[in-house]
């Protein structure tokens, strides 16, 4: 059974500072991860996906992935207060039928 | 932007009554999605459907749980006796044919069994 695990948190940082937020995945196989946004209440936003060894930018935000230790990480420069949400790391399961979740970490930049 | 579109937002509902949540999804999308997420728990998937067939189904999608496409653009969740544990929010996720992989959300309904 694959699974996808971050740490819940919360992640604190003030306004203005690069906020980092980790993955780790069971599945060697994995080929892609997608990074969504929750607000409290409200559906997951797709922030980034990555499906390459390295990184990929976007704006302010850069996911890293690195497929020998199993771990993705999502980068946010410049974090500002509307940044607090909780960030839902995910994989497809082997067939590509299904996204696996994480739990979310929970970010909160204060100003 | 098109963008998943899912109905009712909210819906109560008494223990063992039949609900219906209805979803639209983005319009050039073949595949479609169900997830469930209860209140502070992880999001956890559902059921797959593609070319009017489910593709996956999780344990969770046992034989209460069934999912329709009644038309070209309405997917549906059907949840047939409902019960107290069935309370969370549904969301709809459609993928498109080039990436069924890369997953877009609806807003969610909010399920409250009483």
């Amino acid at each position: 059974q694959k699974e996808v695990e971050q740490n819940s948190g919360p992640l604190s940082v003030p306004e203005g500072a690069i906020a980092s937020l980790n993955c780790t995945y069971s599945d060697r196989g994995s080929q892609s991860f997608f990074w969504y946004r929750q607000y409290s209440g409200k559906s997951p936003e797709l922030i980034m996906f990555i499906y390459s060894n390295g990184d990929k930018e976007d704006g302010r935000f850069t996911a890293q992935l690195n497929k020998a230790s199993q771990y993705v990480s999502l980068l946010i420069r410049d974090s500002q207060p509307s940044d607090s949400a909780t960030y839902l790391c995910a994989a497809p399961n082997q067939a590509g039928t299904a996204l696996i979740f994480g739990k979310g970490t929970t970010l909160s930049v204060s100003s | 932007e098109p963008e998943v579109t899912q109905t009712p937002s909210h819906q109560v509902t008494q223990m063992g009554q039949e609900v219906i949540l209805r979803c639209v999804p983005i319009s050039n999308h073949l595949y479609f999605y169900w997830y469930r997420q209860i209140l502070g728990q992880k999001v956890e998937f559902l059921v797959s459907f593609y070319n009017n067939e489910i593709s996956e189904k999780s344990e969770i999608f046992d034989d209460q749980f069934s999912v329709e496409r009644p038309d070209g653009s309405n997917f549906t969740l059907k949840i047939r006796s409902t019960k107290l544990e069935d309370s969370a929010m549904y969301f709809c996720a459609s993928g498109g044919l080039a990436d069924q992989e890369t997953q877009y959300f609806g807003p969610g309904t909010r399920l409250l069994v009483l």
